[in-house]
């Protein structure tokens, strides 16, 4: 198994603002998830994009992902307080998904 | 059920007891994978399930830690004689089958500690 490496560490935005967030990782992969995780507990899964994939939309958030550099970027749009949270970026299938240490947005109202 | 869920959400034991975490997958998925996840720390693999076996026991810290799932469904976590670093949030996931490009659904985790 790999672990994504996220970047960076920690990111403070204000509400309405955009936050990006990026990933990298060092094998193939044939796909990469994004989770969010609020309070250290509860992570829920926000999207999955496949190696074949560029660029994947799931209502404000954007992936991308660039294999030939090994990483991948989760813009998030008009954030919200409520976005607040660590996220995590995982490649491999599920048997291999290991997490880095996450970015850790703070979204301020 | 409509998603995975995990009992007790919260557990404090004292150090030496044994405890039993559990995990009910959703419905349907074959693949069940246990994390912990530590104060401050990334998540850390424990162990995965393909039905009721599993191939992958490398990530278990120590012979304390073992886990069973039975009818392809719920899954126990047991540790037994428990130290004061086994204090974590135990998070449990399922995914339709183990295979690459399945997404894997976590529950809310069972934050365990002990003292």
């Amino acid at each position: 198994s790999q672990q994504g490496e996220e970047d960076p560490q920690a990111l403070s935005i204000q509400e309405g603002e955009n936050a990006t967030m990026n990933c990298s990782y060092k094998t193939s992969i044939n796909n990469l998830q994004w989770y969010r995780q609020n309070s250290g507990r509860g992570l829920v899964h926000l999207i999955l994009i496949r190696s074949n994939e560029r660029e994947k939309h799931s209502g404000r958030l954007r992936v991308t992902l660039d294999t030939s550099k090994k990483s991948s970027s989760l813009l998030i749009t008009a954030s919200r307080a409520a976005d607040t949270a660590s996220y995590f970026c995982a490649p491999g299938s599920a048997r291999q998904l290991t997490f880095g240490s996450g970015t850790q947005l703070t979204v301020l109202p | 059920g409509a998603g995975v869920s995990q009992s007790p959400s919260n557990k404090v034991t004292e150090k030496g007891k044994d405890v039993e975490l559990r995990c009910d997958p959703i419905s349907g998925h074959t693949a069940l994978y246990w994390y912990r996840q530590s104060l401050g720390q990334g998540l850390e693999f424990l162990i995965y399930f393909q039905g009721n076996s599993a191939p992958d026991k490398s990530g278990l810290p120590s012979d304390r830690f073992s886990a069973e799932r039975t009818g392809g469904s719920v899954s126990t976590l047991t540790i037994q004689r428990t130290q004061q670093e086994d204090s974590a949030v135990y998070l449990c996931a399922s995914s339709l089958e183990w295979r690459l490009g399945t997404e894997a659904f976590f529950g809310q985790g069972t934050r365990l500690t002990v003292v």
